[in-house]
């Protein structure tokens, strides 16, 4: 049973620039996670995602930022004219259940701005 | 906004000791966990305490609750150098699905 899986693990991008990260849950889980890491430091939350629907975006920047999860496929996590204060790990995680459960965890896209 | 916070920030041992690492947070919680993450790589989930559980023991790890004072700890006991990491905590709130991390303390264990 494959874990969660995400891709690119590592994303180079100039100013001004499309990051798409993606991210496919573990099998059976139909609710996606996205967070944050800056170097050194916790992961902040981005956005909660059930199959087609944003439950939770409360950590999302208003702009540039957006998340999908179709009915097929993977949770899309897209960043528009990306800055380099974007730079920064980002990682997806998943769930079977829509509370107090263990979330399971991606290796993270690093995403780099030049 | 994160809630969690981790003491010590950071925390270096011999190999076959004891470590504690203690979380404070500040609001009601369902849940709180704890999880570990390894250099570079994604976090490990290693032990959820529900708001009515007051300790609880995975192996060498044992958590402890205390909604009074509105913090947990994390012991690790016997460690080992694999053991070396950041370990973070981090709570459902409320009627919030999303889980909030603290900014972790990093462990290292020193063979």
């Amino acid at each position: 049973n494959a874990g969660v899986m995400q891709n690119p693990r590592h994303l180079v991008r100039r100013r001004g620039q499309e990051a798409r990260l993606r991210c496919s849950p573990m099998k059976g889980h139909s609710h996606v996670y996205w967070y944050r890491q800056l170097p050194e430091e916790g992961l902040k939350f981005m956005v909660y995602l059930q199959k087609e629907n944003i439950i939770d975006e409360s950590g999302m920047p208003k702009e540039r930022f957006s998340a999908e999860f179709p009915k097929e496929g993977p949770s899309i996590l897209r960043i528009q004219q990306v800055v380099r204060g974007d730079s920064a790990a980002y990682f997806c995680a998943s769930s079977p259940a829509s509370r107090t459960g263990e979330l399971f965890f991606g290796e993270g896209s690093r995403l780099t701005v030049l | 906004s994160q809630q969690g916070e981790e003491d010590p920030q950071a925390l270096s041992i011999q190999e076959g000791e004891n470590a504690t690492m203690n979380c404070s947070y500040k609001t009601s919680i369902n849940n709180l966990q704890w999880y570990r993450q390894n250099s570079g790589r994604g976090l490990v989930h290693l032990i959820l305490i529900r708001s009515n559980e007051r300790e609880k023991h995975s192996g060498r790890l044992r958590v402890t609750l205390d909604t009074s004072k509105k913090s947990s700890s994390l012991l690790i006991t016997a460690s080992r150098a694999a053991d070396t990491a950041s370990y973070f905590c981090a709570e459902t709130q409320g009627g919030s699905e999303k889980l909030v991390f603290g900014k972790g303390m990093k462990l290292t264990v020193n063979p």
